[in-house]
């Protein structure tokens, strides 16, 4: 089964705009991490995040983490049509089986 | 640098042949290694992972097998595909705990 879940499922926002997308997870974790996937390629790293974290900011990225809540958000300010993309978060509930959810289709139209 | 080679980028089977994946990473030491199956649409799904040579760890019961006969090198493998093989696998490493992973382009199987 899937550690994190994501939401929402598809996103669709103006050049401009922000887009922000969560991340619930079900067991404890060390660190929670943001990947990026363009249509058809590998994903691609954008911000990891520790337990002991509630924010980190990377460019026009910022990321919060809740661990009472066992959720994550991420934001994308001033978004741009070469941000669409699918965007998943990634957890490690244990060893280093590092799991997806099933990702946010965001779009972002011109 | 770090790269990772994976291939190949498409492949068309035939049900009940044979499949060999292969992944292999550059530029690092003891990596942790992954396969990873993505339907259209979807999120990724873990098949394997491996924390060093021989070991190996598996998440779904399935057609598929992994190995990893070197540091570097992780290898998927099916004696007889079924239709329900199709997808889109990727490979990754990653270092540590683990840390930031690093995918391949993937590989577009299909079969038929």
């Amino acid at each position: 089964s899937q550690q994190g879940e994501e939401d929402p499922q598809a996103l669709s926002i103006q050049e401009g705009e922000n887009a922000t997308m969560n991340c619930s997870y079900k067991t404890s974790i060390n660190n929670l991490q943001w990947y990026r996937q363009n249509s058809g390629r590998g994903l691609v790293h954008l911000i990891l995040i520790r337990s002991n974290e509630r924010e980190k900011h990377s460019g026009r990225l910022r990321v919060t983490l809740d661990t009472s809540k066992k959720s994550s958000s991420l934001l994308i300010t001033a978004s741009r049509a070469a941000d669409t993309a699918s965007y998943f978060c990634a957890t490690v509930p244990s060893g280093s089986r590092l799991t997806f959810g099933e990702g946010t289709q965001l779009t972002v139209n011109p | 640098s770090q790269t990772i080679h994976q291939w190949p980028a498409t492949l068309v089977q035939p049900v009940g042949s044979p499949l060999s994946l292969e992944c292999t990473v550059e530029g690092t030491s003891n990596p942790n290694l992954y396969w990873y199956r993505q339907a259209a649409g979807r999120g990724l799904q873990l098949l394997f992972y491996s924390v060093g040579i021989g070991q190996i760890s598996s998440e779904v019961p399935q057609n598929l097998s992994a190995s990893r006969p070197q540091d570097r090198q992780f290898i998927l493998s099916s004696k007889k595909l079924l239709l329900s093989d199709s997808g889109f696998y990727l490979c990754a490493w990653s270092v540590g705990f683990p840390g930031e992973a690093f995918f391949g382009q993937g590989t577009r199987l299909t079969v038929v």
